[in-house]
């Protein structure tokens, strides 16, 4: 099956330098990859996903790049700002069928 | 636009003792799942509904758990007996069309402690 791995579990940086999360998945065939942001006592929330038919999606502050065939996957985050301080997910997904998988975690705090 | 909704919010209980958990989905929604998160495992799928049917509930840890869901607008995950090691918090999430490659909807959860 599916497994996902993401690094670093905690991550702090200056307010207004970039943040950098990653993950390797090892199920060739997983070709959706969502990240999802956690804030303390709430539910995760998408924020960004990519598909294997691109290598790099962007959204104001937050992109994603895909390499498919290293199978890893990152997320970036550019002039931090203290809402974005919360805990990051990445996930992989295959076909309809294929269950998503999340990764561990990345705690991301933002120094003021 | 109300989102999806959890109750109770928290809950402690005494070893032995049944849990139920509720979650009213997104209306028009017809994809329903129940995760557990604990530090130690992460978020785990636990059972995955589509139009009210269980899909895949290979995630159910055991025979203790067991959920339903008997219409569009809501489901049950009941734990008997519960145990010390069922404390997690629990979440239910919806999303629109079939299988898993859409935006899960997550609800706000519901912390669960067994003592």
């Amino acid at each position: 099956g599916e497994n996902v791995e993401q690094h670093p579990s905690t991550l702090s940086v200056q307010e207004g330098d970039s943040a950098v999360i990653k993950c390797t998945y090892s199920d060739s065939a997983s070709n959706y990859f969502p990240w999802y942001k956690q804030e303390l006592g709430k539910g995760p929330q998408l924020i960004i996903d990519i598909r294997s038919n691109v290598g790099e999606k962007k959204d104001q502050r937050i992109a994603v790049t895909l390499n498919k065939t290293a199978k890893h996957f990152s997320l970036h985050i550019t002039e931090t700002q203290p809402e974005d301080s919360a805990v990051y997910f990445c996930a992989a997904g295959g076909s309809s069928a294929s269950k998503i998988i999340f990764g561990s975690g990345t705690r991301l705090s933002i120094r003021p | 636009d109300a989102g999806v909704i959890q109750s109770p919010r928290h809950e402690v209980t005494e070893m032995g003792q049944e849990v139920t958990l509720r979650c009213k989905p997104i209306s028009g929604h017809n994809s329903l799942f129940w995760y557990r998160q604990t530090m130690m495992r992460g978020l785990e799928l636990l059972i995955y509904f589509n139009n009210n049917v269980p899909i895949d509930d290979s995630g159910m840890p055991e025979d203790r758990f067991s959920a339903k869901m008997p219409n569009a607008s809501f489901s049950t995950l009941k734990i008997q007996p519960s145990e010390p090691r069922d404390s997690a918090v629990y979440f239910c999430a919806s999303s629109f069309g079939g299988g898993y490659t859409g935006e899960l909807f997550f609800g706000e959860g519901s912390r669960l402690t067994v003592l």
